[in-house]
């Protein structure tokens, strides 16, 4: 069964809102979470690692201040894409690793007009 | 040189014949290595996993690893067109995160 879960699965928004993504481990408690982007055609990019109760830490070339990450409980992680732009187009998917096993979420498809 | 490397394909196998997807890795303290098997559109599915060398299957999938080569490679016995897809190799090192390749882009051809 489903590891992680994530929501919405698909956001279309308009440039300059701010747009949050849920993700959700299920069963299990995951101190650890990651945000992957994904453009068409890539590979998986990581963005970010968030921690249960401290700050995340970003992988170079990510601003903290664009893509907010909460981590408040050890079941839910939130990455919230402030002021989008088309460029931020893109498909995220957080994952995390219940018994030494990275399982990824659905992935949600975001669509800034 | 990139830690993970996968030919990124495409890769076309006939329907019933075995596809052999190939991955190397430049770190020789790594600890834990994966297959991801990603539909288009869809996120990464965990195919396999494999820790020691040599060989380990899983009905139709078999994973080889050759840690001295600094090798692994993911067989796929009786290709059937569900298993057209892109497929991940992932290495975790010794920090704790996954590595990812590029990805190998399968088809199997009906």
């Amino acid at each position: 069964g489903a590891v992680v879960s994530q929501h919405p699965s698909w956001v279309i928004c308009k440039s300059g809102t701010s747009v949050k993504i849920e993700c959700r481990s299920l069963d299990f408690q995951a101190t650890t979470m990651f945000w992957y982007r994904q453009f068409p055609k890539q590979s998986l990019m990581l963005m970010a690692t968030s921690n249960e109760g401290s700050k995340a830490t970003y992988e170079q070339g990510v601003e903290k201040d664009k893509f907010l990450i909460n981590h408040a409980s050890l079941t839910l992680s939130t990455l919230t894409v402030t002021s989008a732009h088309p460029e931020d187009s893109s498909f995220y998917i957080c994952s995390t690793y219940p018994r030494e096993t990275q399982y990824f979420g659905p992935g949600t498809r975001l669509l800034v007009l | 040189q990139k830690e993970v490397e996968q030919n990124s394909g495409p890769l076309s196998v006939p329907e019933g014949a075995i596809a052999s997807l190939n991955c190397t890795y430049s770190d020789r303290v790594s600890q834990s290595f994966f297959w991801y098997r990603q539909y288009s559109g869809k996120s990464p599915e965990l195919i396999m996993s494999i820790y020691s060398n040599g060989d380990k299957e899983d009905g139709r999938f078999t994973a080889q690893l050759n840690k001295a080569s600094q090798y692994v490679s993911l067989l796929i016995r009786d290709s059937q067109p569900s298993d057209s897809a892109t497929y991940l190799c992932a290495v975790l090192f010794g920090n704790e995160k996954l590595t990812f390749g590029t990805g190998t882009r399968l088809t199997i051809i009906p």
